[in-house]
């Protein structure tokens, strides 16, 4: 069955420092989103990307947060300095249409832990 | 995003059916309900979709109430690997890519 598949599966990273998480989306998915969990508590929508643009995005997606979609197959997270509040799960999604009549696929996620 | 309630946690033994419930009172006719489930330390996993009739799939069923406020997701035989959160999320049909809004979900335990 196909699968989303993100890089690296744990990140320690400095506070103030960048860090691009790494995800590749099923390849006809069209739709791309980014999530995040934070230890304990519940999954929390970030952004959706679809046509080489941002559709939609959370509170929490501010101007320290981007994501590009580099070339035809990877969809990446980059947070510019990261905070201590930054540590979380991280998940990536897809899906082969935004209707909601489809469901998404997640990946396994990203552990990041700043310290 | 149109709310759901669940219980928090729900106990069944292994190999027995199991019934998950999901409140959305304020459901309007064009919110198509989705169930994810989210096993430890791994990223959601669709389950099951539905607008108005029942459905069924090789994970699950999905029974909704004729009068949409209500659903219930069946695991027909439970296995301990069935062992998770059960996230029921409402998604407006007006298509987009909207997010998901998870809440707290429930915490399904299954007995050996």
């Amino acid at each position: 069955e196909p699968e989303v598949t993100q890089t690296p599966s744990h990140q320690v990273t400095q506070m103030g420092q960048e860090v691009i998480l790494r995800c590749v989306p099923i390849s006809n998915h069209l739709y791309f989103y980014w999530y995040r969990q934070i230890l304990g508590q519940k999954v929390e929508f970030l952004v959706s990307f679809y046509n080489n643009e941002i559709s939609e995005k959370s509170e929490i997606f501010d101007d320290q947060f981007s994501v590009e979609r580099p070339d035809g197959s990877n969809f990446t997270l980059k947070i510019r300095s990261t905070k201590l509040e930054d540590s979380a799960m991280y998940f990536c999604a897809s899906s082969e249409q935004g209707y909601s009549f489809y469901g998404y696929t997640f990946g396994s996620g990203t552990r990041l832990t700043v310290v | 995003d149109a709310k759901t309630t669940q219980p928090n946690s729900m106990e069944s033994n292994e190999e027995e059916p199991v019934h998950l419930p999901c409140n959305h009172s304020t459901i309007s006719g064009t919110d198509y309900i989705h169930w994810y489930r989210q096993l430890p330390s791994q990223g959601p996993e669709y389950v099951i979709h539905g607008l108005t009739s029942n459905v069924n799939n090789r994970m699950a069923s999905l029974a909704i109430a004729e009068d949409r406020k209500s659903s219930t997701l069946i695991l027909h035989r439970a296995t301990l690997r069935d062992a998770a959160v059960y996230y029921c999320i409402l998604r407006d049909s007006g298509g987009g890519a909207d997010g998901l809004t998870f809440g707290k979900g429930t915490h399904l335990i299954i007995q050996p």
